[in-house]
């Protein structure tokens, strides 16, 4: 039971690149959530999807896509990479418990 | 916007004190939870507690909420170098979606052997 896992560990981007985060859990949760956390800062809410088929805008959406491509799997894309998207990313899963189970993180620089 | 501020920031203590956080917050909530990161790791649940209870405890952590004063605290008991980590209240309904939560920017404790 690995819970909630995330790929790439680290990755370093250019100005305009594109990536896709990877983010798989397999406690059977219907909900999943991508955050960004910023040195200083709390964790926010980029998108969410309570549950397969659905996906919804966070505090933070713009710059980003998501795709819940089945009830394991939520993955996160940049399109263009801009230096302010350089961050830790951190996917979470729950179930209607409301505690959030999250991954070990993704640390994304943009050159 | 952030819901929860903690405070404080930075708290510093021997192994044995008593390390107590607080956390603040700006609208009415269904429940607070907190949370620990320990340095470069994802965080951790630790306890939640709902807008009807006024105290819980789980082993060496006890949490307080006062929904009068929209304001929680987290006390860790005998603290342990182990201890040392980030914690992050937060408080739910963002969108008024269930399960949303919405954190605070956190404490910085440091447990000094």
């Amino acid at each position: 039971n690995a819970g909630v896992t995330q790929t790439p560990k680290f990755q370093v981007l250019k100005t305009g690149q594109s990536m896709t985060l990877q983010c798989a859990q397999d406690m059977n949760h219907n909900s999943m959530y991508w955050y960004r956390q910023d040195p200083g800062m709390g964790l926010r809410l980029i998108y969410y999807s309570a549950s397969e088929g659905t996906t919804d805008k966070g505090e933070v959406p713009n710059g980003y896509n998501v795709s819940r491509l089945n009830k394991r799997e939520f993955s996160l894309r940049l399109e263009s990479a801009a230096p302010s998207q350089t961050s830790v990313y951190f996917c979470a899963s729950s179930d209607f418990e409301e505690t959030q189970y999250f991954g070990p993180g993704t640390r994304l620089l943009v050159l | 916007s952030q819901q929860g501020e903690e405070d404080p920031q930075a708290l510093s203590i021997q192994e044995g004190e008593n390390a107590t956080m607080n956390c603040s917050y700006k609208t009415s909530i269904n429940n607070l939870q907190w949370y620990r990161q320990n340095s470069g790791r994802g965080l951790v649940h630790l306890i939640l507690i709902r807008s009807n209870e006024r105290e819980k405890h789980s082993g060496r952590l006890r949490v307080t909420l006062d929904t009068s004063k929209k304001s929680s605290s987290l006390l860790i008991t005998a603290s342990r170098a182990a201890d040392t980590a980030s914690y992050f209240c937060a408080t739910d309904g963002y969108g008024g979606s269930q399960g949303n939560l919405i954190f605070g920017k956190g404490t910085k404790l440091s447990v000094k052997p």
